[in-house]
């Protein structure tokens, strides 16, 4: 089955880029998303990518797809203090079941 | 109106107890399904409901039932839980069940079960 692998903690400096990375197994997925969850909150949808795009630009937020190697990053220009949170990559099982395997959570930590 | 609406916040049960988690969404969307989240982990995908049926359910103990009354609401009753059932519960909802169709999340409830 599908398996998506983050790092599990990423730390940056206010005012700079932040990149979050995340692999996946199946090659067969066609949507792969980014989700962001504050303490004790759900999860709000970021962006999302189809599988036949290398990049998508939105804002702040940069999707890159590297579909050979089945790599995801998820870049943040300028990254805030409201920044901070844990950025969740999900792929989507091919099937018409809409269903998303989640990676583990990158937990991003902003400092001044 | 882009929210699903989960009730309540908070929620503490014995593990003799019934309770109802609820979910409310009117964006017209036509699936829902339930995620459970423990501490600093994924969420799983527990129940999928597709135009108010059952379509996916990944082998959830019997003492998870969910129920959907209508395309607007979603309930999961929850009876004679384990302490190891405590966590996130978190509702989202879709256009449909199509790929592609993107999940909005509610903000969740948190159970605990003594």
């Amino acid at each position: 089955g599908e398996d998506v692998e983050q790092s599990l903690f990423l730390s940056v400096r206010e005012g700079d880029s932040s990149v979050i990375n995340c692999t996946y197994t199946d090659s067969s997925s066609t949507y792969l998303y980014w989700y962001k969850q504050e303490p004790g909150a759900g999860l709000q949808l970021l962006t999302y990518i189809f599988s036949n795009m290398d990049m998508k630009q939105d804002q702040r937020l940069t999707v890159l797809l590297n579909k050979k190697d089945k790599h995801l990053s998820l870049r943040i220009a300028d990254t805030q203090t409201g920044d901070s949170a844990i950025y969740f990559c999900a792929a989507q099982l091919n099937g018409g079941y809409n269903k998303l395997i989640f990676g583990a959570g990158t937990r991003l930590a902003v400092h001044p | 109106d882009t929210e699903v609406t989960q009730t309540p916040k908070h929620l503490v049960m014995g593990m003799t107890n019934k309770k109802s988690l609820k979910c409310e969404q009117h964006m017209g969307h036509r699936a829902m399904y339930w995620y459970k989240q423990k501490a600093k982990k994924p969420p799983e995908l527990m129940f999928v409901y597709s135009y108010e049926k059952l379509s996916i359910n990944e082998s959830v103990p019997s003492r998870f039932s969910p129920e959907c009354p209508n395309s607007s609401l979603l309930n999961l009753h929850l009876h004679a839980l384990q302490p190891e059932d405590s966590a996130l519960y978190l509702c989202a909802s879709s256009r449909g069940q199509a790929d592609g169709e993107k999940l909005f999340f509610g903000s969740g409830t948190q159970l605990s079960v003594l």
